[in-house]
């Protein structure tokens, strides 16, 4: 099993400021995929196949990495944005999540 | 549109099962995987397995492979999850999602909450 650790586990973020979350993996994958989750609702599809801004998500949103390392950045957080992220992979024969990292604002 | 709208919230006693579902609409039910997720209270996503729909052929992780049973009835677009031997370990909530062709969990239902009490 593939196992991603994702830093930080919490933040707290001003509006505005530049937002970096990673999720590091325990062996290479060739994607990484990003849920957003608020409290009560159900995990929504954020980013995925690394870089891709599902429908309706905002362009400051973004996905990058390769190998074992990835991250999702926020250009410029803003109050909405107050959320648990998760990345997700699927290359082994399982799927796997991150912990997560609960985003608060400041 | 694709929907996925799951039963409603049980309780279950320490022992028994019980059996959820997830009502697929918005496309062909046989067309996509269905993905069971669990999420125990203030805790994240566990992957617990997937059903073809098409053949009824089923994975599940290593770890629910004695807990999970799942199934699906295409004539309703209905799939299930079983979950027996109830503990406390499985109070929880349970997702359905679907997964397209890049490995992502793209829909998911709304969750069902399932609690383990005496």
């Amino acid at each position: 099993e593939i196992v991603l650790t994702q830093s930080p586990t919490t933040m707290a973020a001003s509006p505005g400021e530049k937002v970096t979350i990673t999720c590091r993996a325990s062996s290479s994958v060739s994607y990484m995929h990003w849920y957003q989750q608020k409290p009560g609702a159900s995990p929504k599809p954020w980013i995925y196949d690394t870089s891709k801004l599902a429908s309706g998500v905002p362009n400051r949103f973004s996905g990058s990495g390769s190998g074992t390392s990835y991250s999702l950045t926020i250009s410029s957080m803003e109050t909405e944005d107050t959320a648990t992220y998760y990345c997700q992979q699927w290359s082994s024969n399982s799927p796997t999540f991150g912990a997560g990292t609960k985003l608060e604002l400041k | 549109e694709v929907q996925l709208q799951q039963s409603g919230p049980e309780v279950g006693r320490p022992g028994s099962s019980v059996k959820i579902s997830c009502k697929a609409s918005g496309y062909t039910f046989t067309d996509y995987v269905m993905n069971w997720v669990k999420q125990s209270p203030g805790q994240g996503l566990e992957w617990i397995g997937w059903i073809d729909p098409e053949y009824g052929s089923t994975d599940y992780a290593e770890k629910f492979k004695k807990k999970a049973t799942l199934t699906a009835d295409t004539s309703s677009s209905t799939a299930y999850i079983q979950l027996s031997s109830l503990t406390s370990e499985d109070t929880a909530t349970y997702f359905c999602a679907l997964t397209g062709s890049s490995y992502y969990f793209d829909y998911w239902g709304q969750g069902v909450m399932v609690t383990v009490s005496s």
